[in-house]
């Protein structure tokens, strides 16, 4: 059985820093190509980025709002997905979901983890 | 930056077919995607490769297209049916997902 399960939300001041986890297992977790997606209360669903897998390439793409400021990473030793969150704005409060996405499409979500960004 | 049009909200009757459409520039070049996502859970894939159900997906469920538009359609709506669902697809490398449809089952 796939599960994706994301830790590391917490309340973080403008400004600040935080880095979400994502434990994978139930699949082979260093062939996957994965993405953060996000929530924001009440709002839509929005994508934050991704990270091919290491055999092609290990290469990140981002949403345009969070370029400069986030950064994915893995550890496939781990099975762990890394969103690193640099100059936290009040706009990133979010539900922040790991997923899967083999061909585009999103196949398997973590149950989530809230980031508040509040002074 | 490229953007997904859905319908803020649709209605539909138990039994009857609901649809929900999204518009893009160009979709009709891009493989679409529809996620359903209950309230307080996780957005789960209904629809993939534009017409293609995961295992487990109800048949009812089915995926078309029309030049840029994209459809999802449910025959013979449930009332578990009754979500938000997101249309998605890629605009060079970045995933673009529309601001969503609730779907109600009155």
């Amino acid at each position: 059985e796939v599960q994706l399960v994301e830790s590391g939300g917490d309340l973080v001041k403008p400004g600040g820093s935080l880095r979400l986890s994502c434990v994978a297992s139930g699949f082979t977790f260093s062939n996957a190509w994965m993405s953060w997606v996000r929530q924001a209360p009440g709002k839509g669903l929005e994508w934050v980025g991704r990270i091919k897998s290491n055999t092609d390439g290990g290469t990140t793409d981002y949403a345009a709002p969070v370029k400069g400021r986030f950064t994915i990473s893995r550890d496939d030793s781990k099975n762990t997905l890394f969103l690193q969150m640099n100059s936290l704005k009040t706009e990133d409060t979010a539900v922040y979901y790991c997923t899967r996405c083999p061909w585009g499409y999103f196949d398997y979500w973590g149950q989530g983890t809230l980031v508040t960004v509040s002074s | 930056s490229y953007e997904l049009t859905q319908p803020p909200s649709v209605s539909v009757s138990p039994g009857q077919t609901a649809g929900i459409t999204c518009s893009g520039d160009k979709l009709g070049d891009k493989y679409a995607c529809w996620y359903q996502q209950k309230p307080g859970q996780s957005p789960i894939l209904v629809i993939y490769q534009n017409s293609k159900r995961p295992s487990g997906i109800p048949e009812r469920f089915s995926g078309s297209y029309s030049g840029n538009t994209a459809t999802l359609t449910i025959s013979g709506t449930q009332a578990m049916d009754e979500a938000d669902y997101y249309c998605q697809a890629w605009d060079s490398s970045t995933a673009v997902f529309g601001g969503g449809t609730k779907l109600t089952v009155l």
